[in-house]
């Protein structure tokens, strides 16, 4: 079982329209991030979120941690095409052996002018 | 300040052959994990080093092992590959901490034939 769900899997949209990508869990983290990646390229940080009910916004883009701090979404205002790219979230997960960066599947946006 | 670097950047191997990745972290940076990704699928976590030791590791089988050094770069060392190896291997530094951001290297593409 997949400890982030993100859908839509794929996302083909029009420039100028609106959309939400959403990342689900039944865990509680103490932290999420977001992360975009372009092809032949490693994911780039976007936000993290830390408060549960916490709103960030950075530029066009507005994230969302939930009150329970279980899941997130990203929604993108009048999305442009530099916008196509792979969106990943992420939260960091702690068990007796260590602590790793967990990723769910992304979210693949395609938009075209 | 200079970035994760990775390297190669593309290689292919024969079914049965052993490889190594390695990675340079970014300056300062103590921990370095290793992420596996297929296309159009999110990172999987393979394992992470913190000052030379293993420090979690994901549901990966023995045949990948790992070494962090005094300077804090890593090599990923898969043996007996298989045809299932072909992915993007990723590496990322990050200072520690659970909100630690992590930066990532452009990827090493690995085709096993």
């Amino acid at each position: 079982t997949q400890l982030l769900e993100q859908s839509p899997q794929f996302l083909s949209i029009q420039e100028g329209e609106n959309l939400t990508v959403y990342c689900n869990s039944s865990s509680v983290f103490s932290s999420l991030q977001w992360y975009r990646q372009e092809p032949g390229e490693g994911p780039v940080l976007l936000v993290t979120v830390v408060t549960g009910g916490e709103v960030k916004k950075l530029k066009r883009l507005t994230f969302q941690f939930g009150d329970a701090r279980k899941d997130s979404s990203l929604h993108i205002t009048a999305a442009q095409t530099g916008d196509t790219g792979l969106y990943l979230c992420a939260a960091h997960v702690t068990n007796q052996a260590g602590t790793a960066l967990i990723f769910g599947k992304g979210t693949t946006l395609s938009v075209s002018s | 300040e200079t970035g994760v670097t990775q390297s190669p950047t593309h290689l292919i191997k024969t079914r049965g052959q052993q490889v190594t990745l390695r990675c340079s972290s970014q300056s300062g940076h103590n921990t370095v994990s290793w992420y596996q990704q297929a296309l159009g699928q999110g990172p999987q976590f393979i394992f992470q080093y913190y000052r030379e030791e293993e420090n979690g590791r994901g549901n990966f089988p023995p045949r990948f092992s790992g070494l962090q050094f005094p300077n804090y770069s890593s090599e990923l060392n898969v043996n007996a590959l298989e045809l299932d190896d072909s992915a993007l291997y990723l590496c990322a530094s990050s200072g520690g901490g659970l909100s630690a951001e992590a930066f990532f290297g452009q990827g090493t593409r690995l085709t096993v034939v």
